[in-house]
């Protein structure tokens, strides 16, 4: 199993740009999260999907998107980058009350 | 809504010495989760314990054990034997016992743990 896998591990916007986070996980989970964690603090969470085909926004789901097309992947979405959102984003899912398993994380600035 | 709070934003301890974070929490729930992850440089979240609150037993992991003290809503992390790999940012996280957005986890801001050869 590879796991929860992010792309890209880098990336840098200019102001008013868009891309799309990947993540993908190979554990049949039916758990989802979007997290960003910005310098010296913990994770906040974004968006979270607890099946295929159902979302809800976290704590921070400003100037974000998902979607959950399949079981295996959970795609965010930036529309208009800010500086604001530059950050380390993180995916991660989990099967239920058990823990949840962490992507490697993708670290992006916006200038 | 729950909060977790870290109180030591660094600590520093000698190789092979003991070494103990705190974390306090606020919850109304009687059933729930709490966990410690490590972040070393390399930025990926590993687990290092998970403790369910209605279990009385103090979850132990090799050299990683937990003091969760209930009532006190304290849940703090002994690392026995220092070594130079358990450098590393931990955080402290509480989950609540339902699905959905209770099902979240809910973060402390860290503790930046050096350690000492």
């Amino acid at each position: 199993n590879a796991g929860v896998t992010q792309t890209p591990k880098f990336r840098i916007l200019k102001i008013g740009q868009s891309m799309t986070l990947q993540c993908t996980q190979d554990m049949n989970h039916n758990y989802m999260y979007w997290y960003r964690q910005d310098p010296g603090m913990g994770l906040k969470l974004i968006y979270y999907s607890v099946g295929a085909g159902i979302t809800d926004k976290g704590e921070v789901p400003n100037g974000y998107n998902v979607s959950r097309s399949t079981t295996e992947d959970f795609p965010l979405r930036l529309e208009l980058a800010a500086p604001s959102q530059t950050s380390v984003y993180f995916c991660a899912s989990s099967p239920g009350t058990n823990e949840q398993f962490f992507g490697p994380g993708t670290r992006l600035t916006v200038l | 809504a729950q909060t977790v709070t870290q109180s030591q934003p660094e600590m520093s301890v000698q190789e092979a010495e003991t070494v103990t974070l705190s974390c306090t929490y606020d919850t109304s729930e009687s059933d729930y989760y709490l966990f410690w992850y490590k972040q070393p440089p390399s930025r990926q979240m590993i687990l290092v314990i998970r403790q369910e609150a209605y279990k009385q037993q103090n979850a132990t992991e090799n050299r990683f054990s937990v003091n969760f003290q209930k009532a006190a809503k304290s849940f703090s992390l002994k690392i026995s034997d220092s070594q130079l790999g358990d450098a590393a940012m931990y955080f402290c996280a509480y989950r609540g016992p339902y699905g959905g957005s209770q099902g979240n986890l809910i973060f402390g801001k860290g503790t930046k743990l050096s350690v000492k050869p």
